[in-house]
């Protein structure tokens, strides 16, 4: 996660909104990605934005990406406790296609 | 819908052991990855498999190696552990698509203990 930095933690209320926050350094990512983890479980793919794209909107979730700042943002509208869980962003490093995970983001819902 | 499957869910060695993970990727999807996971941390990138080649390397040790089979399944083979190879070991898969690009989904992981 060097190369992907994500603030370690957020804290809101059920029904509020979350932001997550994200930047990355490699410019010739193609695709990036949001992931959610459970405790003890698997990574569950959430989302992901084409680098030539600004917004992606998917039910509660919204991808926001300025390239220019290399800045990768997921908003979870109506937040439920349910959604509690550490989040990470990934980028594809381009031809790669080997994804880079940033450092992970917990996600505490207060009720 | 066919997931990313992977077994044993939880292994404990002793150090100097030799464990062996198995993957069974998506139906029809052509690229396999692995990552490791420490406690508390991100996912690393270990190694990577398309169409049963080895397309990519990351920080895997030279105690590990993996192979993809005709089948695409994947064994990711570790010798001589080490305490500090306990992690969650996932395994991922993709469809590698010139549009579209490569949407990559994970198992839901390998708990490895050495003890």
């Amino acid at each position: 996660g060097e190369d992907v930095e994500q603030s370690l933690f957020l804290s809101v209320r059920e029904g509020d909104s979350s932001v997550i926050n994200c930047t990355y350094t490699d410019s010739s990512s193609t695709y990036l990605y949001w992931y959610k983890q459970e405790p003890g479980a698997g990574l569950q793919l959430l989302t992901y934005i084409f680098s030539n794209m600004d917004m992606k909107q998917d039910q509660r979730l919204t991808v926001l990406l300025n390239k220019k700042d290399k800045h990768l943002s997921l908003r979870i509208a109506d937040t439920q406790t349910g959604d509690s869980a550490i989040y990470f962003c990934a980028e594809d490093g381009g031809a790669t296609n080997k994804l880079i995970f940033g450092t992970g983001t917990l996600l505490a819902v207060q009720p | 819908a066919a997931g990313v499957i992977q077994s044993p869910r939880h292994l404990i060695k002793e150090k100097r052991e030799t464990a062996t993970l198995k993957c069974y990727p998506i139906p029809r999807h052509d690229t396999v990855y692995w990552y490791q996971q420490g406690p508390g941390q991100d996912p690393q990138f270990l190694i990577s498999f398309y169409e049963k080649m080895q397309s990519d390397k990351g920080s895997i040790p030279d105690r590990f190696s993996a192979q993809q089979f005709s089948d695409y399944h994947s064994e990711l083979n570790m010798s001589s552990l080490e305490l500090g190879d306990s992690a969650l070991y996932f395994c991922a898969s993709s469809l590698r698509d010139r549009v579209y690009g490569n949407t990559i989904y994970f198992g839901e992981g390998s708990w490895l203990t050495v003890v």
